[in-house]
């Protein structure tokens, strides 16, 4: 059972443009909703996470917009680079019995941004 | 400050032989997590450890296992490797248990042949 559905599977942005990566859950029990950004050969790095009292967090270029009742939130990735180009992961969590926290994350979206 | 650092980065092992991955969180974390990337499932938690004992388990056969140290390292394991092993196992620690904010290592590649 997939309780994070991510799209698009690629996306192509021009430098300078903006893109955007959708994602769904279907457990209200989450509670904690990071972005990871992976570069190969390397490890998720977090990006930028929020949690559902807020419908809005920005972090300089990214920002995630977050709707509770639609059970949806989204990476928005401003003015963006080359740089930025990388496998990017929805993620969502909610507290555990006995205080773990574990991660369900989504398919992944790679990002290719053209000069 | 250093990162989660993971030993061995990379290794091949033959089908039915065991593989035992190490990590170290970074200094200070006390919980650490394990994960399995493979193209086809993407990223899937094996377990979660804190103060030495295992507090949470994903849907893994009993084949996978670990454990933590008293200095918060960690280790786990894979008995009888099946080709379908094959992938990226990543370690994260936390500050604490449930801890948000999770930081990843690189990851240790495993093939099995």
């Amino acid at each position: 059972q997939q309780q994070v559905k991510q799209s698009p599977q690629s996306l192509i942005v021009q430098k300078g443009g903006i893109s955007i990566i959708n994602c769904a859950y279907e457990n209200t029990a989450f509670d904690y909703f990071p972005w990871y950004q992976q570069f190969p050969g390397k490890g998720p790095a977090l990006l930028i996470a929020i949690r559902p009292d807020v419908s809005e967090k920005k972090e300089g270029r990214f920002t995630i917009s977050f709707n509770k009742s639609a059970k949806q939130f989204s990476l928005h990735i401003m003015d963006s680079q080359p740089g930025d180009s990388a496998t990017y992961f929805c993620a969502a969590s909610r507290r555990i019995t006995g205080g773990g926290n574990k991660l369900t994350f989504g398919t992944g979206t790679q990002l290719k941004v053209e000069l | 400050k250093a990162g989660v650092t993971q030993t061995p980065r990379y290794l091949i092992k033959t089908r039915g032989q065991q593989v035992t991955l190490s990590c170290s969180p970074i200094s200070g974390h006390r919980s650490v997590s394990w994960y399995q990337q493979t193209p086809g499932q993407g990223l899937q938690f094996l377990f979660e450890y804190f103060s030495e004992t295992q507090r949470n388990k994903g849907n893994f056969p009993g084949r996978f296992s670990g454990r933590q140290f008293s200095n918060s390292r960690s280790e786990m394991n894979v008995s009888t490797l099946e080709l379908g092993d094959s992938a990226l196992y990543l370690c994260a620690s936390s500050l604490e248990l449930g801890g948000d904010t999770i930081y990843f290592g690189e990851g240790s590649w495993l093939t099995v042949v």
